[in-house]
Parts: structure tokens; C-alpha cells; sequence
């Protein structure tokens, strides 16, 4: 089981541009969600998709849009990037169907560098 | 709103000594509470959670937590350090719906040999 996989692992961009994070979730897990880890803070939840559509939204503007494929992977896009969005991007998968708060499984993270 | 706080940034200990990390939070249901670790540039691996039950729960690595309701706090708990210890710690709680998770903002350990 090759657990929750992320790419690219690293990522420079430059602000204005926009932005492409993959993930592919554990198997035998439907659910995905992103966070957002920057340098010295806790991660922040981005927003959560199950069954193709985002079940969830944090406190992130509609530059950070997603989209999850009918495998569960699931992909993070962020528009006209700000210097601000560089941050360690956390993609975390789980089984929904079971009770609530069971384990989420994270990804090693794409580290994005925004100059 | 839901909330979590690690009153400690970092923390050093040396290795053999016995460790405890604080974490407190804000929430008005039944909380279902984590600690996870994060090595440098890594992603984030669970140590234990707490859902119900018996409030000491135990953990990967020689860890454990105690819940204390009355004191809204899940502090992580080990014995004796080792050196392989040194990362860093994020108290997360559950906030319902699927499973989206509040964290804390983390607390350094560093480990002296």
C-alpha cells in the first residue's frame, strides 16, 4: 500500500501564475482533503472533496479551487498566486463512510515557493 | 469556535528524560482529539487519538495522552525520550463533519544527547 502519494514534491512558481498539486489518496479511501502548513503554523484545512464535489470550505479564498476524479485522486489549483501562498501543501485522505474523526492519512506535502 | 492551543513552541529535553506536551482546546461537543507527529519536510503521522472510553489511551512510539475534560486538555505524554524523538508535535481536533481537523501550532521538540 503505497499510502497517500503527492506530487510534485517541490514546486517554484511566480506570482501571477497559477498553480497544479496532485494527490492520490490510501486505498480503499473516498475521501480527500488539503491544508495549507505554512513555515511555523499548524495546518489550516483548505476544503475536502468526497463523491467529486467539495463537501467542505475553510477560511481560503476562491483562488484555491479543487477537483476530485472518479479514483478519489484529487487535485489543489491556486490562481494568481500571492507570495503568501508559499506554504507546505498537505493532502490527507480518509474513509468517510467510517465514524467521524477516524484517522486521516497525510501525504509527505508539495512544498510551493512563490517569487 | 473550535480552537486549539500548544502553549509551548519548543521545548528541549535530554534524551532518557521524561516528556509532556500541553495541549488545550475549544470545543463545545464531545471532542475527538489527536497528536500527530511531523518530522522535517515530512508529512504528519498519527501518534494516538481519543474518541471515547478510557481516558488514558496509549500510542505509537511509547506515547500517550490523557483526556481531561474538566480541563479541556489532551496532553502527550512519554516516558523516556529518545533522540529519534526530536520533530515536531501538532494537538489536532475533530470539527466535525467528515473529518476535517484544527491543529495547534505545533510545539518543537528538541532532544540534547
Amino acid at each position: 500500500d503505497a499510502g497517500v502519494t503527492q506530487s510534485p514534491t517541490h514546486l517554484i512558481k511566480t506570482r501571477g501564475q497559477q498553480v497544479t498539486l496532485r494527490c492520490s489518496p490510501k486505498s480503499g479511501h473516498d475521501t480527500v482533503s488539503w491544508y495549507q502548513q505554512a513555515l511555523g503554523q499548524g495546518p489550516q484545512f483548505i476544503f475536502q472533496y468526497y463523491e467529486e464535489e467539495e463537501r467542505q470550505r475553510g477560511n481560503f479564498p476562491d483562488r484555491f479551487s479543487g477537483h476530485q476524479f472518479p479514483n478519489y485522486s484529487s487535485e489543489l489549483n491556486v490562481n494568481a498566486l500571492l507570495l503568501g501562498d508559499s506554504a507546505l501543501y498537505l493532502c490527507a485522505s480518509s474513509p468517510i463512510r467510517d465514524r467521524p474523526g477516524t484517522e486521516a492519512f497525510f501525504g509527505q506535502g508539495t512544498r510551493l515557493t512563490v517569487v | 469556535a473550535q480552537s486549539v492551543t500548544q502553549p509551548d513552541i519548543h521545548i528541549t529535553v535530554s534524551e532518557g528524560a521524561s516528556l509532556e506536551l500541553r495541549c488545550n482546546y475549544s470545543y463545545g461537543a464531545t471532542p475527538y482529539l489527536f497528536w500527530y507527529v511531523q518530522s522535517p519536510g515530512q508529512g504528519l503521522q498519527l501518534l494516538l487519538k481519543y474518541f471515547s472510553g478510557d481516558t488514558l489511551v496509549q500510542g505509537i512510539k511509547g506515547f500517550e495522552a490523557e483526556f481531561k475534560r474538566s480541563q479541556s486538555s489532551f496532553n502527550l505524554r512519554k516516558p523516556s525520550v529518545h533522540w529519534s524523538d526530536a520533530a515536531e508535535y501538532f494537538c489536532a481536533v475533530f470539527t466535525g463533519g467528515g473529518n476535517k481537523l484544527t491543529f495547534g501550532t505545533g510545539t518543537q521538540l528538541k532532544v540534547e544527547l
